[in-house]
């Protein structure tokens, strides 16, 4: 059975710091991770998404591969306390199931 | 991003009634949509696949006679809970990918919040 990990959390940063989510899989034969951020009461929305091992930069956002941990993390820099939401981790298996595989998410607490 | 859209955003209803949840894709056509179900402080499961012009294929669990999909064009998609019972409850959000974007990432509806007294 396909799992997705996540510490529920809270996870709480102060303004300005850098915030580490992180997720691990157990389908080896996963090949597309994303990351979703999800205020309460809305439906997720798309932050990154991530296909080969390594780092990849969007603006604050930096997500991290690495298939033979099965391990995958978002850096948030500069944490702004419009950034509280809880964070979902997601992976796809091209030629399996065509939904999405969640995890629990998150909850990530920006202080003031 | 893509814009899925899904109507209604909150719906409140009797038990034993019937639900339909539309979703669309609003700028592009969608031969494949998704729906998922999210209960309070869970994550969101899958319920199943819809086709354009085809059955849908439900995830292990959900009953298909009782979630009935129906994707008739390519940017329409409804889910209908049929006799729905307070259990059913929870936050029904479709997704969609978008091929020309990506075969893999899927854009989410503002999703359907569903109350069975």
């Amino acid at each position: 059975q396909k799992e997705v990990e996540q510490n529920s959390g809270p996870l709480s940063v102060p303004e300005g710091a850098i915030a580490s989510l992180n997720c691990t899989y157990s389908d080896r034969g996963s090949q597309s991770f994303f990351w979703y951020r999800q205020y309460s009461g809305k439906s997720p929305e798309l932050i990154m998404s991530i296909y080969s091992n390594g780092d990849k930069e969007d603006g604050r956002f930096t997500a991290q591969l690495n298939k033979a941990s099965q391990y995958v993390s978002l850096l948030i820099r500069d944490s702004q306390p419009s950034d509280s939401a809880t964070y979902l981790c997601a992976v796809y298996r091209r030629g399996g199931a065509d939904g999405l595989t969640f995890g629990k998410g998150t909850h990530l607490i920006i202080q003031p | 991003g893509a814009v899925v859209s899904q109507h209604p955003s909150r719906v409140i209803c009797k038990s034993g009634t019937s639900v339909k949840i539309e979703c669309r894709s609003l700028d592009f056509q969608a031969t494949t949509m998704f729906w998922y179900r999210q209960f309070p402080k869970q994550s969101l499961m899958l319920m199943a696949t819809s086709n354009e012009g085809s059955k849908a294929t439900y995830e292990q669990g959900v009953e298909k006679d009782k979630f009935l999909i129906n994707h008739a064009s390519l940017t329409l998609s409804t889910l209908t809970v049929t006799s729905a019972h307070p259990e059913d409850s929870s936050f029904y959000i479709c997704s969609a990918r978008v091929p020309l974007i990506s075969t893999d990432t899927q854009y989410f509806g503002p999703g359907t919040r569903l109350t069975v007294l």
